[in-house]
């Protein structure tokens, strides 16, 4: 069964500190993975990737693939209470269907 | 600017009632989904559609149906809502190609009593 797994499910940080992200993946007719942001409303996009060994940097914020392994991290250094939300890991596979993850959601006390 | 709306944002319904929640889309994109979110679940497919006239059932399709008559839309019927329906719902619209992108809209949250 195709599933997307993400750890851990919950996390509480000091404003400051770096996290790491896991997602892990068993997905048929793998395409690409995403992450989002979720905060209190709709996913808002942060990273694309397709490639192993690629990171895929935005500020603070960098995400990195490996295919053999079938993970992902995403990693947020100096963290702001800006960052607290939800991140979702998303699986695009056969076609154009996404297979999303539980989450984990992420909180930063000042 | 292109956007994706959702219409109701809150509905409370009654067990047994037919209930339609909108989604409209001004990307012109060729791909939209409808997802529930729920705690424990994340987001979950529930149909999907690739063009005009064309819809598939996604993960969690039971109880639900899509209908595609133009681009802009894919109005989700929930046939006899059900307290297990309670839910958030997301509509999202993508284009297909290398660019994987959904863009999701503000979300509907559906109580069911």
């Amino acid at each position: 069964e195709d599933k997307v797994v993400q750890s851990p499910l919950s996390l509480v940080v000091h404003e400051g500190d770096t996290v790491t992200l896991n997602c892990s993946y068993e997905v048929t007719n793998f395409r690409s993975l995403l992450w989002y942001k979720q905060e209190k409303k709709a996913p808002t996009f942060l990273f694309m990737l397709t490639s192993s060994g690629i990171e895929k940097k935005s500020g603070r914020l960098s995400s990195i693939l490996d295919k053999k392994e079938l993970f992902s991290i995403l990693n947020i250094t100096a963290t702001q209470t800006g960052d607290s939300a939800i991140y979702l890991c998303a699986v695009r596979y056969t076609g154009n269907q996404f297979y999303f993850g539980t989450g984990t959601s992420l909180t930063v006390i000042p | 600017d292109a956007e994706i709306t959702q219409s109701p944002r809150h509905k409370i319904t009654e067990t047994g009632r037919q209930v339609t929640l909108a989604c409209h889309q001004t990307w012109n994109h060729n791909n939209m989904f409808w997802y529930r979110q729920d705690l424990g679940h994340g987001l979950r497919l529930i149909h999907y559609s690739y063009g005009v006239q064309d819809t598939n059932k996604g993960e969690v399709s039971d109880g639900y149906s899509v209908s595609r008559s133009n681009t802009e839309d894919l109005p989700l019927t929930l046939e006899s809502a059900a307290s297990s329906q309670t839910s958030v719902y997301f509509c999202a619209s993508s284009d297909p190609g290398p660019a994987d992108t959904q863009y999701f809209g503000p979300g509907t949250r559906l109580t069911v009593l």
